[in-house]
């Protein structure tokens, strides 16, 4: 049963635009997520993260919002750039728990 | 910056087979994982380790097996290839587990014909 869950599985943007990625979870024990992007026969590379005691983390031109009473989290990246281009992994841990739950990916694509 | 490796990065080989995925690294880390993954779908987590002599299997059955002993080597065996073993297996490492990121290897893509 798939916990987190990333509905779209594909998103293009321009380039310079803002480019948002969603996940949503079902697990209320779940109190860190993390956002990991992979390139094609690469390993995926953290990006950034927030605790469930947030509701929002910024890095540069990455920004990860954390809605708790909807089960939500997004990631916005602005300005998109095509080097952006890559499938970006939701991923979620309860406090206790020791295992990266993750969704299926969404593929984002940055059209010059 | 991680520093952790895996080989072989390809893996073609025949039914019966017994191979060896190969992970290391340098992070000196007590946490290693790995995890199997199938084009467009999620990671799933089949083993892990919190140090040397210790191995717990994780939320995905898997027919490999695992070892560690020593802090930075956490090689996966099948002692038996099979085409449903067909897959990526991602080996990650980590300070601590739940909120320290977990970073990834390179990954081993194999393909048992």
């Amino acid at each position: 049963d798939q916990q987190v869950k990333q509905n779209s599985p594909s998103l293009s943007v321009q380039e310079g635009r803002i480019s948002i990625l969603n996940c949503d979870y079902t697990n209320s024990m779940f109190d860190y997520f993390l956002w990991y992007k992979k390139y094609p026969a690469e390993g995926p590379t953290f990006l950034i993260s927030i605790s469930s005691i947030k509701d929002k983390n910024e890095d540069g031109r990455f920004t990860v919002f954390l809605n708790k009473s909807a089960k939500h989290l997004s990631l916005h990246i602005v300005p998109s750039q095509p080097g952006d281009s890559a499938v970006y992994f939701c991923a979620a841990i309860p406090n206790s728990g020791y295992a990266l739950n993750f969704g299926k990916g969404t593929s984002l694509l940055v059209t010059p | 910056e991680a520093d952790i490796y895996q080989t072989p990065r390809y893996l073609v080989i025949g039914t019966g087979k017994k191979i060896t995925l190969e992970c290391s690294q340098t992070m000196g880390h007590d946490k290693m994982y790995w995890y199997q993954q199938d084009p467009g779908m999620e990671l799933h987590l089949i083993h892990y380790s919190y140090g040397v002599n210790s191995t717990e299997k994780g939320d995905l059955s898997s027919e490999s097996t695992v070892s560690r002993i020593r802090t930075e080597h956490f090689p996966l065996t099948l002692e038996s290839a099979r085409p449903s073993h067909t897959s990526q297996y991602l080996c990650a490492s980590s300070k601590d587990r739940g909120y320290n990121e977990q970073f990834f290897g390179p990954g081993t893509r194999l393909t048992v014909l």
